[in-house]
């Protein structure tokens, strides 16, 4: 089946720096990408939609310019944490959304990544 | 804009025992509708989903859920639960128009011996 490889799984950073999570489609073409952000015992948060080619669409509240996503190719978007604070500790999962064998379209989503700012 | 109220945070349940968790939704066009179930720091896991036709959806490892479109509901149940079913189950809908999935808060599902 479809497999999103979400890397890395856990990252800890100190304040101020910067931190790039990455999620690859690996046997599908992933059109749309959905970055999300889960805090402990809470649900997902959409951050932001990135299409292949173009800009992302954030959602309301969030940075885009601490928030960067690059969505290049359709195998490949990134995450990028600029100038992270401890508050920007969290579990960051992506969604990649793309044809399917047999034409169906499906969410596939990336096993995560912990981000501890120090 | 479309909303998911999962109404259970956690339940208990022994083994072997059935189990239902609820879902209600509200949107104002079709969706579909999705149950996720996580693992500690892991990512979703795709249980089951409704798109059209049936409204009974058989999923992966026992699970099915019903979609019923009067009481905007699709609860999920399994007969009969294993200590490996301990985890965290999220409930999520999707706007046909943007693609976008909106989650439930979450249920706490804790099999015990």
């Amino acid at each position: 089946g479809a497999v999103v490889s979400q890397h890395p799984s856990r990252v800890i950073c100190k304040s101020g720096t910067s931190v790039k999570i990455e999620c690859r489609s690996l046997d599908f073409q992933a059109t749309t990408m959905f970055w999300y952000r889960q805090f402990p015992k809470q649900s997902l948060m959409l951050m932001a939609t990135s299409n292949e080619g173009s800009k992302a669409t954030y959602e309301q509240g969030v940075e885009k310019d601490k928030f960067l996503i690059n969505h290049a190719s359709l195998t490949l978007s990134t995450l990028t944490v600029t100038s992270a604070h401890p508050e920007d500790s969290s579990f960051y999962i992506c969604s990649a959304r793309g044809r399917a064998k047999g034409g169906h379209y499906g969410y596939t989503f990336g096993s995560g990544t912990r981000l501890t700012v120090v | 804009a479309q909303s998911v109220t999962q109404l259970d945070s956690q339940v208990p349940v022994f083994e072997e025992a059935p189990v239902e968790l609820r879902c209600n939704y509200s949107s104002s066009v079709s969706v579909y509708l999705f149950w996720y179930v996580q693992y500690p720091n892991q990512g979703l896991q795709l249980l089951l989903k409704y798109l059209s036709g049936s409204t009974l959806v058989k999923g992966i490892n026992g699970f099915e859920a019903e979609f019923n479109k009067s009481q905007t509901s699709f609860h999920l149940r399994k007969p009969s639960v294993h200590i490996s079913d301990t985890a965290e189950y999220f409930c999520a809908v999707s706007d046909p128009n943007d693609y976008k999935l909106s989650f439930g808060a979450g249920t706490t599902v804790t099999v015990r011996a």
